[in-house]
């Protein structure tokens, strides 16, 4: 079985400052795992993906995440928010090697930047 | 490259009347997925296609919700009768297939309210 939580539905930083959105999963497999974004009416967007190799994982826009196996996390950090990052995040957890395996999203969790 | 289009992005009808969403996937893509998006929650996969063969309809409402992918590239997917709990925003995502971490990518949605 599969599942993922997003601890946090809104997170709100100042312009210039760390962003952490949290991610935890469970998987009975080794697990993929993604953030996408999706801004308000647009699709949603790969930022990043883990899928066993190295476990820091860099993405667009500065984005990047950790898996941390023994925490069952997988976070989303990045150094210093921009006003363009104000979207919607979500956290998925895909287990297997193949198409066939679960895919499950998260809740999400809304990013606000203030000026 | 084009991305995965979606249509109509918009569509009002009253309940009980019938229909239907359009997707093009990405060329080349042989894995198709129709995904339902509630306001402020994540995406839940109704139905995932490789080629033409549907491997996943777990969660499709069959009662009422049918979808189809002939020659295995364009989909559709069909409400018939509509309730007005269908309102909601329907995503299509295509992916390489037996890639490892299959990344997803999504269209624009279409955004269905039913009065």
């Amino acid at each position: 079985a599969q599942s993922v939580t997003q601890l946090d539905s809104h997170v709100s930083v100042s312009e210039g400052t760390p962003v952490l959105l949290r991610c935890n999963y469970s998987s009975s497999y080794s697990p993929s795992l993604f953030w996408y974004v999706q801004h308000p009416n647009k699709g949603l967007q790969l930022l990043l993906k883990y899928t066993s190799a190295a476990t820091l994982v860099k993405g667009i826009n500065g984005f990047e995440a950790e898996f941390k196996k023994s925490e069952t996390s997988f976070h989303l950090t990045k150094p210093s928010a921009h006003m363009s990052d104000a979207a919607e995040y979500f956290c998925v957890v895909s287990g297997g090697y193949s198409s066939a395996s679960k895919i499950i999203f998260g809740s999400g969790t809304r990013l606000s930047i203030r000026p | 490259e084009a991305g995965v289009v979606q249509s109509p992005r918009y569509k009002i009808i009253e309940k009980k009347q019938p229909v239907a969403f359009w997707c093009n996937p990405i060329s080349g893509h042989n894995t198709l997925y129709w995904y339902l998006q509630n306001l402020g929650q994540g995406p839940e996969l109704l139905i995932r296609y490789e080629n033409e063969e549907a491997v996943d309809d777990s969660q499709l409402p069959k009662d009422r919700f049918s979808a189809e992918r002939l020659k295995g590239v364009d989909s559709t997917l069909k409400i018939q009768p509509a309730e007005l709990g269908d309102s909601a925003v329907y995503l299509c995502a295509s992916s390489q297939t037996g890639t490892r971490g299959n990344i997803q990518y999504f269209g624009a949605g279409t955004r269905l309210s039913v009065l």
